[in-house]
C-alpha cells in the first residue's frame, strides 16, 4: 500500500486481556514511532525505532507495553492485562529517515477500548 | 525538548483567510519549526516546516518571526475541509527525534459555510 497502514482498526478488549496492535510502514522508511491519543488530548509518545537501532522506550506508561520491530519493518505493539486507562487511539508513524526536516507519515490509528 | 504554545480554537469563514498562531520562545538555533493536522477520525499528517525564511507550498504558508519565537500557519482560504486540529512543533538535531517531540493539543480549527 501506498501508506502506513495499522490493524485492526478497532479493538474492544475485556479488562486483563493482552492485545497485539500490528503497524506497516511505509517500505523503505527506516523511522518507526507509536503514539498514544486519549479522547479530545494530544499525541503521547510511546516509543520508537530507528534503523538497526535500540529502540527509544522512554514513552512507554508501565511494563505491560512492549513493543518490536521484526525485520526492519512491521511493528506489534503489546499491551498486556489491559486495563481501562489503557482506552485511547493507538497511532503508528513512519519517516524515510529521522533528520528535521523529514517529514511522518501517520496512520490512521488502532482505536482501543477495554470494557 | 523546546515546548510550543498555540491558542485552544479558532475560527474563520469559508473562503476567509485564516492565521492560525504559534509561540516557541525557547527555540534553539537548530530547531526546525513543523506544522501538522488532524481531521476528525485521522492520524496527523504533514502540512509544512521551515527553519528562518517563510515558506509556502501547495497547502498553506509559514511565516516565521526574524527572531523565531513565533509563527504563524497561514491558510489563504479555508474550506470545510481545512477544519482540523493544527499542532505546530519542533524539530531539532540535538539528539531529539520527532518521537521525543511535544505535540500539545493544538489548535482546533472550524470552518463555518
Amino acid at each position: 500500500g501506498a501508506g502506513v497502514s495499522q490493524s485492526p482498526s478497532n479493538k474492544v478488549t475485556e479488562k486483563g486481556k493482552d492485545v497485539e496492535l500490528r503497524c506497516d510502514p511505509i517500505s523503505g522508511h527506516t523511522a518507526l514511532y507509536w503514539y498514544r491519543q486519549s479522547l479530545g488530548q494530544g499525541l503521547e509518545f510511546l516509543i520508537y525505532f530507528q534503523g538497526n537501532s535500540a529502540p527509544d522506550k522512554s514513552g512507554l506508561p508501565s511494563d505491560r507495553f512492549s513493543a518490536e520491530r521484526t525485520g526492519g519493518s512491521v511493528s506489534t505493539l503489546t499491551i498486556q492485562r489491559t486495563q481501562q486507562e489503557d482506552s485511547a487511539v493507538y497511532l503508528c508513524a513512519s519517516s524515510p529517515r529521522d533528520t528535521p526536516v523529514t517529514e511522518a507519515f501517520f496512520g490512521q490509528g488502532t482505536r482501543l477500548t477495554v470494557v | 525538548d523546546a515546548k510550543t504554545t498555540q491558542p485552544n480554537s479558532m475560527e474563520s469563514n469559508e473562503e476567509e483567510p485564516v492565521h492560525l498562531p504559534c509561540n516557541h520562545s525557547t527555540i534553539s538555533g537548530t530547531d526546525y519549526i513543523h506544522w501538522y493536522r488532524q481531521l476528525p477520525s485521522q492520524g496527523p499528517e504533514y502540512v509544512i516546516h521551515g527553519l528562518t525564511s517563510n515558506v509556502n507550498n501547495r497547502m498553506a504558508s509559514l511565516a516565521i518571526a526574524e527572531d523565531r519565537k513565533s509563527s504563524t500557519l497561514i491558510l489563504h482560504r479555508a474550506t470545510l475541509r481545512d477544519a482540523a486540529v493544527y499542532y505546530c512543533i519542533l524539530r531539532g538535531d540535538g539528539g531529539s527525534t520527532l518521537g521525543r517531540l511535544y505535540f500539545g493539543r493544538g489548535t482546533q480549527l472550524t470552518v463555518w459555510p
